[in-house]
This record gives structure tokens, sequence and C-alpha cells, in this order.
């Protein structure tokens, strides 16, 4: 069965990095396209970003250009998400969700990851 | 972005039928879908592109409408459908979300 299995919570201090991963299982890792999604408590969830496992190629929502840069491992079906200069407003839960391409909804999701920032 | 808008609570009992809207702000063709998701778990689909129900989602859930209008309903509603409810569109870029729906049984 498919499954997106992400690493463990993060506490983080401000102006810090925190790189979190998606292993992916139970399909062609390279036939989907993978994105980062964040959630915090009370607000909409925000689209960052998605990558192409096959290609390497990315597409970041603007917001997120700078704050977020996403990377694969295909030898390990695995995907990355690194933020950087962590704030407090980074706090938040981050999913990887799969999609099959562009205009698809999310089938897959992680269980998601708490990055926790603060001094 | 493309703002989507959802009404912030709805309750409801047991065998109703709940309709839950999301408007957005400009036109999204019929690439809306619905996601369902329970406290401290992740979201879950539901509907696809308005109205195509995902695998193995029962068929009490169904939704409808296109532009800029659309409604996900759920008939009849069983004590397991509390959960909150998203919308998201994937026409205009960034995809975005609704902030979502909160879903109680009286």
């Amino acid at each position: 069965q498919v499954q997106l299995q992400q690493s463990g919570a993060e506490l983080t201090k401000p102006g810090s990095s925190v790189k979190i991963s998606c292993k992916a299982s139970g399909y062609t890792f390279t036939s989907y396209d993978i994105s980062w999604i964040k959630q915090r408590p009370g607000q909409a969830l925000e689209w960052i970003g998605a990558i192409n496992p096959g290609s390497g190629g990315t597409g970041y929502n603007e917001k997120f250009k700078g704050k977020a840069t996403l990377t694969v491992d295909k030898s390990s079906s695995t995907a990355f998400m690194q933020l950087s200069s962590l704030t407090p407003e980074d706090t938040a839960v981050y999913y990887c969700a799969r999609l099959l391409r562009v205009y698809l909804p999310f089938d897959y999701w992680g269980q998601g990851v708490m990055v926790t920032v603060s001094s | 972005d493309t703002v989507l808008t959802q009404s912030p609570a709805l309750a409801v009992s047991p065998g109703e039928r709940v309709s839950i809207s999301c408007r957005a702000s400009e036109g999204v063709n019929s690439y809306m879908h619905w996601y369902q998701q329970k406290p401290g778990q992740q979201p879950k689909l539901l509907i696809y592109k308005a109205s195509n129900l995902a695998s193995g989602v029962p068929a009490r859930f169904s939704g409808s409408g296109s532009g800029t209008d659309f409604t996900l309903t759920i008939d009849p509603v069983e004590a397991d459908d509390t959960a909150t409810y998203f919308c998201q569109q994937s026409w205009n870029d960034p995809d975005t979300f609704g902030a979502g729906t909160k879903l109680e049984l009286k």
C-alpha cells in the first residue's frame, strides 16, 4: 500500500535551518510529484512547492521561495524539504503529499512533522 | 492568490444531510477537491475535480459545483464524520486551501 513516512518532530532555534524527510513506498517513486504543505493552527493549509522525483524539477509558491528547498534521493525513494532562516512563524506541521500531475489533487499524505521554532 | 471561503463550523444530527460550501475568489474551472481531517491525523482525499469520489470513500459523500461555487454533501451523516473539511483548488497558481469547516455532531 502507498505510504509516505515522514521524519520526527523538530525543535529548532530562530535563525537556524531544518531538513525533514518523506520516505515513499508502495508505488513507483518517480511516477508522482511530491508536494509539501504547511499547516498552522487556525489557519488555512499552504502549498509550499512540489518536486518531480524523476527529473528533479521543482516549483515553488512565491511566498516560500528562499525559505524552502526541495530535493529527492531516488535511490532511497525519499523527498526532503529544507527550511532556512527559521522564525517563530515557521512553527507548524509540515506534510508531504503525492500527486500524479499538475491540476490533480493530493491523493496520499504523510503523517506530518511538527517543527517548533523557539529560543 | 485564489481565496477559498468556507463557513467555520456546522452542527448536525446523525442521519441528517449536510452541505458544506466553498466559494472561490476567482474561477477554478472544476479543479476543486475536498479533504477530511480528523484531530491529529493527516488530511484524507474525499472528492476530486468537484464531483469525483476518491477511492475507498463511502458514497455518502458527494460533491458538486463549477466555476466559483462548490459544495460537499454528506448524506446521511454518521458519528464518524466529525472532522474538519477543507476545499483546495489546483487551477490557479499557487494551489490554495480553504480555512476549513469543522463539522460537529449533535
